[in-house]
């Protein structure tokens, strides 16, 4: 089975400065994806990121970005230029590959990081 | 955003009671999932579907069922609830990428 790991419980940033998100994960599959949820305090959850672990390019989505490591199973989120707007908590994500069958559309949650943004 | 409500959004229950969580999506997305949600535990599966009918366990589905009779909405039911199930459940659609809604905060006294 699948085991993904935040290992840290809670972070803290200054407003413009930048913060990195650290992931693991465990799995024996070759395809599979990768993910980063944020859950502001309205408990919403957001899609921020995603990455398919076939490319080697590391994804970006304006401020965001990933520092994807295959052969470590490392998976970290990177937020440039913070913004009180970005306090949160984060979540990684996994899952399967196609070869899943029916099931390859299951998430994997780690268990969240919370983002404080100072002022 | 992906149309996905869920209903009620909240409720305070008692234990031994049922109870019943609807997802609904305008998307005619296939693939529907209900998570739960635990301080330490991140978002956990209970079931999913993959289909009208077809649906499937996730890790932590005892004491849950689910049914799927038309594409658009997707139940959740507690037979018979416990303190245990004081939680947070989010609905999600998708495949290659999940879409949630805005969640159901279950309170089983």
């Amino acid at each position: 089975a699948q085991t993904v790991t935040q290992s840290q419980p809670e972070m803290s940033v200054q407003e413009a400065e930048t913060v990195t998100l650290s992931c693991t994960y465990d799995t024996s599959e070759s395809d599979y994806y990768l993910f980063w949820y944020k859950q502001p305090p309205s408990r919403q959850m957001i899609l921020v990121i995603r990455q398919e672990a076939y490319k080697q390019q590391n994804a970006t989505e304006n401020r965001f970005s990933v520092n994807f490591q295959k052969a470590a199973k490392s998976f970290s989120l990177k937020i440039s230029d913070s913004q009180l707007g970005d306090a949160a908590m984060y979540f990684c994500a996994y899952r399967r590959g196609a070869a899943g069958g029916t099931s390859y559309g299951k998430l994997t949650f780690g268990q969240g990081t919370i983002l404080t943004v100072h002022p | 955003d992906a149309g996905i409500t869920q209903s009620p959004r909240h409720k305070v229950t008692e234990t031994g009671t049922p109870v019943t969580l609807r997802c609904h999506q305008t998307e005619n997305h296939r693939y529907m999932y209900w998570y739960r949600q635990d301080p330490g535990h991140g978002l956990r599966l209970i079931h999913y579907s993959y289909g009208v009918k077809d649906t499937d366990k996730g890790e932590v589905s005892d004491g849950y069922s689910v049914s799927r009779s038309k594409t658009e909405d997707f139940l959740l039911t507690l037979e018979s609830a416990t303190s245990s199930q004081t939680s947070v459940y989010f609905c999600a659609i998708g495949r290659e990428t999940q879409y949630f809604g805005p969640g159901t905060r279950l309170l089983v006294l």
